[in-house]
């Protein structure tokens, strides 16, 4: 079964530091990438998403993150993070065209210290 | 557009008794998901509809049930609620499956079997 790793449970930082959160998955087709950010109580919002073309991909707020195909990788980065990117932030995956199931990892904590 | 919205918000059970959580979207997308996000777990998927009509299982299904009431509306029956079953669960639409298109989160509903 297709899976999503992430490899940090809880991330603390301090603010204007800089900010790379792992993300590796399983499957070895083609795949549709997805960040999404969950700021305290809130709902799930999407950061960036890559299907296709240029690997590195920015989104909003000044994140990017980078697709290495033989790596099966898809690190999101930040050059300098806020107390306000504070949040849990998801990696998730799937299997391109036709596919419905999007397969999360089990997310990475952010804590940014003022 | 109010995108995608849940109810109720909160929603307190005990074992065995039955509910109805609604979802609708106005985006006008033809698929509809819903997850349940557990500590730790990440969102796993219990349920979705490709299109109106249909319905799928997805990765936690067993004591779930949902109907595809039209194309605006997505609703998971919890027909006899578990301790197991206390988790936050998330509506979430999407236009085209697969093709770099991004799920719409609603905001959640936390519900709680004692």
């Amino acid at each position: 079964a297709q899976s999503v790793s992430q490899h940090n449970h809880h991330v603390i930082l301090s603010e204007a530091a800089s900010l790379e959160l792992g993300c590796n998955y399983s499957y070895g087709g083609t795949v549709n990438l997805f960040w999404y950010v969950q700021y305290p109580g809130q709902h799930l919002q999407l950061l960036l998403k890559y299907f296709s073309g240029d690997p590195l991909v920015k989104g909003i707020k000044g994140f990017e993150a980078e697709f290495i195909k033989s790596k099966f990788s898809f690190n999101l980065r930040k050059p300098s993070v806020q107390w306000s990117d504070t949040a849990e932030y998801f990696c998730a995956v799937n299997r391109g065209a036709g596919s419905y199931q999007l397969t999360f990892g089990k997310g990475t904590k952010l804590s940014v210290i003022p | 557009n109010a995108g995608v919205t849940q109810t109720p918000k909160f929603q307190v059970l005990k074992t065995g008794q039955s509910m109805t959580l609604q979802c609708a979207q106005d985006m006008n997308h033809n698929s509809m998901y819903w997850y349940r996000q557990d500590p730790g777990m990440g969102l796993r998927l219990i349920y979705y509809s490709a299109s109106e009509g249909t319905t799928d299982k997805g990765e936690v299904p067993n004591g779930y049930n949902v109907s595809r009431l039209n194309k605006r509306e997505f609703s998971l029956r919890l027909e006899s609620a578990a301790p197991s079953q206390t988790s936050v669960y998330f509506c979430a639409s999407s236009s085209l499956p697969g093709q770099g298109s991004e799920q719409y989160f609603g905001p959640g509903t936390r519900l709680t079997v004692t």
